[in-house]
């Protein structure tokens, strides 16, 4: 039982370049959702999906997209990274009032 | 749209004191509310989650919170802290169900002094 698994767990990138990181769940869940933590900010959403082909924006989407083509996948797209969006990203799964967290990506923009 | 304030984003405990860890929300319909701990370099792990039903709800660790609809607080306790507590606590909100993500506060990094 994986949960929800984030990959990759590192990156650096290059100012310009983009990425795409890939967020999987087996549970199931209708719901997910994306998040940045950064230093005394705690985390802010960024977007989410309520299911398949279903996104919304959340707190904090500029210089994000995403997309919900099946339930167990939900990516999270930078199309030009920016040294502003040197962060720790999370993704989550939910059901009702049950959130399941990935381990998190520590991308570093330079 | 609802947010959370968390007051104090450093507390300094000795051992064996009380831990109180504040935590207000802001919600026009009725939320469900959780309280999560995160350890150095580490995820995020569920302390404990008031969905509606009792008031008072106990956690992991020996933590538990009481919700006040009343004055819109979630505060975190604790008896009696330890070292192992020492960690970034947050609290965060959470009204559609599930189903629009949650909205945290800032966090409380909390120190236990010796």
């Amino acid at each position: 039982n994986a949960g929800v698994t984030q990959t990759p767990k590192f990156q650096v990138l290059k100012t310009g370049q983009s990425m795409t990181l890939q967020c999987a769940q087996d549970m199931n869940h209708e719901y997910m959702s994306w998040y940045r933590q950064d230093p005394g900010m705690g985390l802010r959403l960024i977007h989410y999906s309520v299911g398949a082909g279903i996104t919304d924006q959340g707190e904090v989407p500029n210089g994000y997209n995403v997309s919900r083509s099946t339930t167990e996948d939900f990516p999270l797209r930078l199309l030009s990274a920016a040294p502003s969006q040197t962060s720790v990203y999370f993704c989550a799964s939910s059901y009702g009032s049950g959130y399941t967290f990935g381990s998190g990506t520590r991308l570093t923009v330079v | 749209a609802q947010s959370v304030t968390q007051l104090g984003s450093h507390v300094s405990v000795s051992e064996g004191a009380l831990v109180l860890l504040r935590c207000n929300y802001s919600s026009s319909v009725p939320p469900y509310l959780f309280w999560y701990v995160q350890y150095p370099n580490q995820g995020l792990q569920l302390l404990l989650k008031y969905t509606s039903a009792a008031t008072l709800v106990k956690g992991i660790n020996g933590f538990e919170a009481e919700f006040k609809k009343s004055e819109t607080s979630f505060h975190l306790t604790k008896p009696s802290a330890h070292m192992s507590d020492a960690a970034e606590y947050f609290c965060a909100v959470s009204i559609g169900g599930g189903a629009d993500g949650l909205t945290f506060g800032k966090g409380t990094h909390l120190i236990i002094q010796p």
